[in-house]
């Protein structure tokens, strides 16, 4: 079965903490792609990266960073020194083929983030 | 670019009452989809259609049904609204095939009373 655990429903920091939100899927196929999107409370969904199964090596933009670890099936997004218009809920997702699903995209049920000033 | 447009943006309906949410996109995706989003359960697909002429279910598709115009367009209609259909609607589109970022629309919030 294909799914994705955010086992965090929501998380409170003050501003210029670090946080990691975590994200961990289930998948029995060997090629598969890793998303994230962020939801601002205006309530867009918005792109912020994508992952292959084969491409292990972690991503840094500017605050935001992922950590892919195959190993532990987990794709964790920290954002440093946070601020107040990170606050949104953030989604994980999953997409492969199995089944013939053609990349359709399996979302976990999301983190809530409040940056508080 | 527009990117994918979604009309209306706000419905209210009564129970057993239809209506048709419409989606456009202009980026020449193959592929489109319909999700639904419900407090703390995430996004759900409904329906997705992955080319021009094709259309299959997702994971929560009854009670709806789509219909992929061309490839610009795809609708989703429900005959006889119910209270449980109370959500916020996404389309999206992408390139065929897996590994591709969907784009969505900017959601359409429904309620059925």
């Amino acid at each position: 079965a294909q799914k994705v655990t955010q086992a965090q429903t929501e998380i409170s920091v003050v501003e210029k903490e670090d946080v990691t939100l975590d994200c961990v899927y289930e998948t029995r196929d060997t090629t598969y792609y890793l998303f994230w999107y962020k939801q601002p409370p205006s309530g867009e969904l918005v792109f912020l990266i994508r992952r292959n199964s084969f491409d292990e090596q972690n991503e840094i933009s500017g605050r935001y960073s992922w950590n892919f670890q195959k190993s532990t099936s987990s794709f964790n997004f920290t954002i440093t020194a946070s601020q107040v218009v990170d606050s949104a809920v953030y989604f994980c997702a999953l997409s492969t083929d199995y089944g013939g699903s053609q990349g359709n995209l399996i979302f976990g049920k999301g983190t809530k983030l409040s940056v508080k000033p | 670019n527009a990117g994918v447009t979604q009309t209306p943006k706000f419905q209210v309906l009564k129970t057993g009452q239809s209506m048709t949410l419409q989606c456009a996109q202009d980026m020449n995706h193959n592929s489109m989809y319909w999700y639904r989003q419900d407090p703390g359960m995430g996004l759900r697909l409904i329906y997705y259609s992955a080319s021009e002429g094709t259309t299959d279910k997702g994971e929560v598709p009854n009670g709806y049904n789509v219909s992929r115009l061309n490839k610009r367009e795809f609708s989703l209609r429900l005959e006889s609204a119910a209270p449980s259909q109370t959500s916020v609607y996404f389309c999206a589109s992408s390139k065929t095939g897996s590994g591709w970022e969907l784009f969505f629309g900017s959601g359409t919030q429904l309620s059925v009373l």
